[in-house]
């Protein structure tokens, strides 16, 4: 079957804009998660869905930073006013209910100029 | 605190060397451990986890409580293994992963 999909692949955007990722979980899977890999830098956990709620955010980096998750599938990042150091491959990844396995998506480059 | 380290950036052998990438985790409860890989080009995949003792592609790893490590094995390493290797933690009660930084296996011919 189809596995994790994240849209766009590449983004490049002026400093200041808003920008949104999509991320689309392998069917059935009621676990989505939103990891950060920055240059230089190993993958930093953003944020957890279980369903549509987001029992765990705590690896948001700022208030510029949102997710949402809606009917339990489809997850979209918000990146609010878009710094350089936003700069980063936005990797999503979705899990079972069992959470032992999470399966990642290929990822979103973001550049910031 | 919940935290990998992978010491190195970059390991290069050559084919049919003995491969072993170090991770070490600071973690105070019961921690459960993974290795992630990812080949060039493709997405970051799981390679193998420390409750299922399994070896896979020949790798296996241990974990070692007493030293807080997790380190990666495999004797006779192969060219395809070339890939960027991460160890990763999930902390009892957490859903998130925990990743080191990365090890770069380079396996030369």
């Amino acid at each position: 079957g189809a596995g994790v999909s994240q849209s766009p692949s590449n983004k490049v955007t002026e400093k200041g804009k808003d920008v949104e990722l999509r991320c689309d979980p392998i069917s059935g899977h009621t676990a989505l998660y939103w990891y950060r890999q920055s240059l230089g830098q190993g993958l930093e956990f953003l944020i957890y869905f279980q369903g549509n709620s987001a029992p765990d955010k705590s690896g948001l980096p700022s208030d510029r930073f949102s997710a949402e998750r809606t009917g339990g599938s489809v997850s979209t990042l918000t990146i609010q006013r878009t710094q350089q150091e936003d700069s980063a491959v936005y990797l999503c990844a979705s899990s079972s209910q069992n959470q032992e396995t999470q399966y990642f998506g290929p990822g979103t480059r973001l550049l910031v100029l | 605190a919940q935290r990998v380290t992978q010491p190195e950036k970059l390991l290069s052998v050559f084919k049919g060397a003995p491969v072993e990438l170090k991770c070490n985790y600071s973690y105070s409860g019961s921690p459960e451990l993974f290795w992630y890989v990812q080949y060039s080009r493709q997405r970051l995949q799981l390679l193998l986890r420390h409750i299922s003792r399994e070896s896979i592609k020949g790798f296996t790893a241990d974990l070692n409580k007493g030293e807080t490590s997790f380190h990666l094995k495999k004797p006779f390493a192969q060219e395809e293994d070339s890939a960027m290797y991460y160890c990763a933690l999930r902390g009892t009660g957490f859903q998130k992963l925990v990743f080191g930084t990365g090890t770069r296996l380079l396996v030369s011919p």
